[in-house]
């Protein structure tokens, strides 16, 4: 199977700043790569599938880059509501299609 | 609107048997892999199994195969897990998702709650 690297685990930050999440794989994925947000109680929620396109009604701050192993989320100014857990998924070829351990984003 | 729908969570002793659903509407269901994920207390989320659009063919995580069966009835647009054999560790909120073109889950339902303790 596929490991999934992400780091930090935690990100402490505040409304404004810039932040970036970074996934790494155990091997070339290609860029079959899907990043999701996740708050407790709720839904996961699609962001950023094949690793660079945002998907539609997601805002412009979220951006997505990366291919073969390395991978990065990046959230232009965080927003109030930004304030979740982050995780990536790979869903190269047969499954199973791993996810990361996520990184949980916290305010400062 | 795209919407899915888990049911059939519950408390259940180790070793018993639960069957999951998760009904779909706002979209052509027979179109679509879909799959289930979990998420057990204080962890991360964890691909469970998916299915092709036609059932052919079913792909699990290790942890559960053998124990687990992912099946579908495009007629009726729903999606099942049947779980037999449950352990302590398949406690967690079981999450029913649509993959789009790209694999991705793009429709995830609310999750229902498993729980497997004596």
């Amino acid at each position: 199977d596929i490991q999934m690297t992400q780091s930090p685990p935690s990100l402490s930050a505040s409304v404004g700043d810039r932040v970036t999440f970074t996934c790494r794989t155990s091997q070339n994925i290609g860029n079959y790569l899907t990043w999701y947000q996740h708050k407790p109680g709720k839904a996961p929620k699609a962001l950023i599938y094949a690793a660079s396109h945002l998907r539609s009604g997601v805002p412009s701050r979220f951006s997505g880059s990366g291919s073969g192993t390395d991978f990065t989320l990046i959230i232009s100014s965080l927003q109030p509501e930004d304030f979740a857990t982050y995780y990536c998924q790979q869903s190269y070829r047969t499954p199973p299609y791993t996810f990361g351990q996520g990184t949980k984003l916290e305010i400062k | 609107e795209v919407q899915v729908v888990e049911s059939g969570g519950g408390l259940v002793q180790p070793g018993g048997s639960l069957r999951l659903s998760c009904s779909a509407s706002g979209f052509i269901f027979s179109n679509f892999w879909m799959g289930w994920v979990r998420q057990a207390p204080g962890k991360g989320l964890e691909w469970v199994a998916n299915i092709k659009q036609d059932g052919s063919e079913t792909y699990y995580v290790g942890s559960v195969k053998g124990r687990f069966t992912i099946s579908r009835d495009n007629a009726k647009n729903s999606l099942y897990l049947q779980m037999n054999s449950l352990r302590v560790e398949d406690t967690a909120v079981y999450y029913c998702a649509r993959e789009g073109p790209a694999a991705d889950s793009d429709y995830w339902g609310q999750g229902t709650l498993v729980t497997v303790s004596s």
